[in-house]
């Protein structure tokens, strides 16, 4: 089966700071990869998704992902937090053709004004 | 406007009380999904849904129930809610691309 896993299980940083999550995954097939965020007390939002292409992949807010597919991982970045992107932020993953997603267990980042 | 709408967004019942949160979705998309998302252990699958009248159990399943007699409707139901299942519950919904959610519904059994 599936597993993702996120190295990170909360993350505490300035404003202005860089941000980099981790996220690998196990299967060795083709995949679809993806960043939810979920900010406090709301639904979870797409940030950004990769199907195929350029591995790096730019999303809303100013967060991208590279895909390294030898390390099987997905890691999302920030060049400069801001107090918003206070948030819980999960990585998804799926086998290509299949619908079902599996989660990682989520980083919760902290952002200090 | 494209949306997964869930009720109750809040309940608050006691243990062995029936009860439905429903779930909605208007982007005529086959694939529904319920999960539950506890501290620690991130969004876990309850159940999942192909199609209608075709449903399937996700990672955790015990303890609950699902059908899907609309495409566009997939309710979850608790038959015999116990404290074990007092967690925030999200309806989620997709085509080929990403999962929409709905706002999630938390459940707090007494």
């Amino acid at each position: 089966a599936q597993s993702v896993s996120q190295h990170n299980h909360h993350v505490i940083l300035s404003e202005a700071a860089s941000l980099e999550l981790g996220c690998n995954y196990s299967y060795g097939g083709t995949v679809n990869l993806f960043w939810y965020v979920q900010y406090p007390g709301q639904h979870l939002q797409l940030l950004l998704k990769y199907f195929s292409g350029d591995p790096l992949v730019k999303g809303i807010k100013g967060f991208e992902a590279e895909f390294i597919k030898s390390k099987f991982s997905f890691n999302l970045r920030k060049p400069s937090v801001q107090w918003s992107d206070t948030a819980e932020y999960f990585c998804a993953v799926n086998e290509r053709g299949d619908y079902k997603l599996s989660f990682g267990a989520g980083t919760t980042v902290t952002v200090r004004a | 406007e494209a949306q997964v709408t869930q009720n109750p967004r809040y309940l608050i019942t006691v243990t062995g009380k029936k009860l439905t949160v429903t779930c909605s979705q208007n982007m005529n998309h086959e694939y529904m999904s319920w999960y539950r998302q506890d501290p620690g252990l991130g969004l876990r699958q309850i159940y999942y849904s192909m199609n209608v009248e075709v449903t399937d159990k996700g990672d955790v399943p015990e303890g609950y129930k699902v059908s899907r007699k609309e495409k566009r409707n997939f309710p979850l139901i608790l038959e015999s809610p116990s404290p074990n299942q007092t967690s925030l519950y999200f309806c989620a919904s997709r085509d080929t691309g990403e999962l929409f959610f709905g706002e999630g519904s938390r459940l707090t059994v007494l």
